[in-house]
Order: structure tokens, then C-alpha cells, then sequence
């Protein structure tokens, strides 16, 4: 079955400090792979997805992610995070089983440091 | 900019109401979904909609139904309201152009239910 694993909870960082989390995924087919952002009190924001191509995709608010298909990962970076980054991260797979599905992960919560 | 609301920010409701919550978009988008999401456990997907009067059961639809009476309009019923559908709802919309499951999802801001 479709699954989609972020390993780490909750991760804190300094500011200025640079951001990696991680994502994988496990699909049967090429993954639709996406990163949404929710910002406390929010809903969720797309900040970037791949489908194909060049597997660094840029995202939006300085954030990128790179498609890994040998190591079935798709991690998001951020070479120097703000405060206003602090959030919850939730990564997602599609489409499952031909339907205009998504299966999200169980989020990483980001906190900051100053 | 897609806009995706929701009727209210904040419910509480009493165990065996019937509660409907309400979810509109204004971009004409084929698809609706309803998602629940608690602590540690991510969205999980409740029901979701490709046209109108049509619906699909997701990962989690007992205790739930829905309607789709209007493009832009999904709403989510709670027949008997009990304690453990207390959690934040979410609804998201999406484009069909382009194939299933490739489009963005658009979220609205999200209803936090407490049944009591």
C-alpha cells in the first residue's frame, strides 16, 4: 500500500541555521510528490510538488526539495531559516489508485530558535 | 487567488447532534475533499467529491456522510456527533485538468470541532 513516512516529529533549529526534512515514501508507480506548510491556526500551503524533470524542484518562500527515486525520498531544505518558518510540514504521494488522491505523512512540527 | 472557506473556525457540539460543517470554493474546481487531522497521525481523508452529486469514500468515511449538491459547495454531515470525531477538519479542492491526483490541492482554513 501507498505510504508516506516523515521520521521526525518535531525538529528545532537555530535561526540563520540551515533545514532539512525528511520524506519517504513508498509507491508502486512514479510518485506525485508534494511539500504543504501549515502555519499555526492556518490550513495548508503548497510550497512545492514534483511530477517530473529535473528532480531539484524550487519551491516557494526559499525552499527546495530533491527527488531521490533509489532512496524513495523527497527531503526538503532551506539553506537559512526565519522565525516566520516555524510551522508544521506535512509531505504527500499521489494519485493513489487512479483516483485524485493524496497520502499525506504525519507531519514534522519545525520550531526556532532565536 | 484560490479561495477555499469554511463555515466556521471553531465548533462545539453535544455527543448525538447532527452537525454539518460547510466547505465552499470559488475557482471551479472538479474535485472536494474533506480530511481530518489529529496530533501525530497527518490528514487522513474522510470523503471526497469529483463532480457534483458524485462522492467517493476515502481512508476514514464511518460516522461521516457528505453532499454535493453544487460545484463549489461540499459539506460533510456528522450523523450522531460522539466524542472521537472531536478534531480539526479540513476541506481542499483541486483543478482536473491534467489527470488525477496530479493537481494542487487548495486547503481552507480548517474547523476545529469539540464534541462534548
Amino acid at each position: 500500500a501507498q505510504s508516506v513516512t516523515q521520521p521526525d516529529i518535531h525538529i528545532t533549529v537555530s535561526e540563520g541555521a540551515s533545514l532539512e526534512l525528511r520524506c519517504n515514501y513508498s509507491y508502486g508507480a512514479t510518485p506525485y510528490l508534494f511539500w504543504y506548510v501549515q502555519s499555526p491556526g492556518q490550513g495548508l500551503q503548497l510550497l512545492l510538488k514534483y511530477f517530473s524533470g529535473d528532480t531539484l524542484v524550487q519551491g516557494i518562500k526559499g525552499f527546495e526539495a530533491e527527488f531521490k527515486r533509489s532512496q524513495s525520498s523527497f527531503n526538503l531544505r532551506k539553506p537559512s531559516v526565519h522565525w516566520s518558518d516555524a510551522a508544521e510540514y506535512f509531505c504527500a504521494v499521489g494519485p493513489i489508485q487512479g483516483a485524485q488522491k493524496l497520502v499525506f505523512g504525519q507531519g514534522t512540527r519545525l520550531t526556532i530558535n532565536p | 487567488d484560490v479561495k477555499v472557506t469554511q463555515s466556521s473556525r471553531y465548533l462545539v457540539k453535544r455527543t448525538g447532534e447532527k452537525v454539518f460543517l460547510e466547505c465552499v470554493q470559488d475557482m471551479d474546481h472538479e474535485n472536494m475533499f474533506w480530511y481530518r487531522q489529529d496530533p501525530g497521525l497527518g490528514l487522513r481523508l474522510i470523503y471526497f467529491s469529483y463532480d457534483v452529486k458524485m462522492k467517493e469514500k476515502g481512508d476514514i468515511p464511518e460516522g461521516y456522510s457528505v453532499s454535493r449538491e453544487k460545484k463549489e459547495r461540499f459539506s460533510l454531515i456528522l450523523e450522531s456527533a460522539s466524542t472521537n470525531q472531536t478534531s480539526m477538519y479540513l476541506c481542499a479542492s483541486s483543478f482536473l485538468a491534467g489527470g488525477p491526483g496530479t493537481d494542487t490541492q487548495y486547503f481552507g482554513p480548517g474547523t476545529r470541532l469539540t464534541v462534548l
